[in-house]
């Protein structure tokens, strides 16, 4: 069964205080791994797309990472702003050549000044 | 422009009500989705189209009812709902081919069932 598990499930911070964010994925034909930010009462804000381990990303203070079962958002002297709840999903084979995006259940970033 | 837009942004309504949510995209997408998310959840996916037609139903009751009357919009029309039903509904799109498989997803409709 295809899964994605996030931990930890809260981090508290304070501003500069470095970090990283896991997600680990089982999934049959992964086509994909996405980090999203969601703030409260919004929609997803994409972030990153990794497709294959090795690969990394970068923006602003963030840098995600990928291996072959898991992938990590490092969070580099984090900022208030940067507090929201981080999304990790991915793009499985199933439903098709559309696939499934399966979510994991999200950690929750707080940044304190 | 990777926006995906949801109208309206909240709707309340009874529980005898008929009412539509609405999600219109322009970047092209043929692989739309409906997400319903509950507080503190992950979204939860409900429904996706491919190229106009339902591809992916997660077993959803039949109060809610997708339709997608071309490319760029995907309605979701809601008839008899249940006060547990209240929840954030997102809507999310995606090239259906190619390299780039990210999903942009909407704002979302804050509805809450009374």
């Amino acid at each position: 069964e295809d899964q994605v598990t996030q931990s930890p499930e809260a981090l508290r911070l304070q501003e500069g205080e470095s970090s990283s964010l896991n997600c680990s994925y089982t999934v049959s034909g992964l086509r994909g791994l996405f980090w999203y930010r969601q703030d409260p009462g919004k929609g997803p804000e994409f972030l990153f797309t990794l497709y294959s381990a090795g690969e990394e990303k970068e923006k602003e203070r963030l840098k995600a990472t990928l291996t072959k079962k898991e992938s990590f958002l490092h969070i580099t002297a984090p900022k208030p702003e940067d507090s929201a709840t981080y999304l990790c999903a991915v793009l499985s084979s199933y439903g098709g050549s559309q696939g499934n995006l399966i979510f994991g259940k999200g950690t929750k970033l707080s940044v304190k000044p | 422009d990777t926006e995906v837009t949801q109208t309206p942004k909240h709707l309340v309504m009874g529980m005898t009500n008929k009412k539509s949510l609405k999600c219109e995209q322009h970047m092209g997408h043929r692989a739309m989705y409906w997400y319903k998310q509950k507080a503190k959840k992950p979204p939860e996916l409900m429904f996706v189209y491919s190229y106009e037609k339902l591809s992916i139903n997660e077993s959803v009751p039949s109060r809610f009812s997708p339709e997608c009357p071309n490319s760029s919009l995907l309605n979701l029309h809601l008839h008899a709902l249940q006060p547990e039903d209240s929840a954030l509904y997102l809507c999310a799109s995606r090239q259906a081919h190619g390299d780039n498989t990210e999903a942009f997803f909407g704002q979302g409709t804050r509805l809450t069932v009374v």
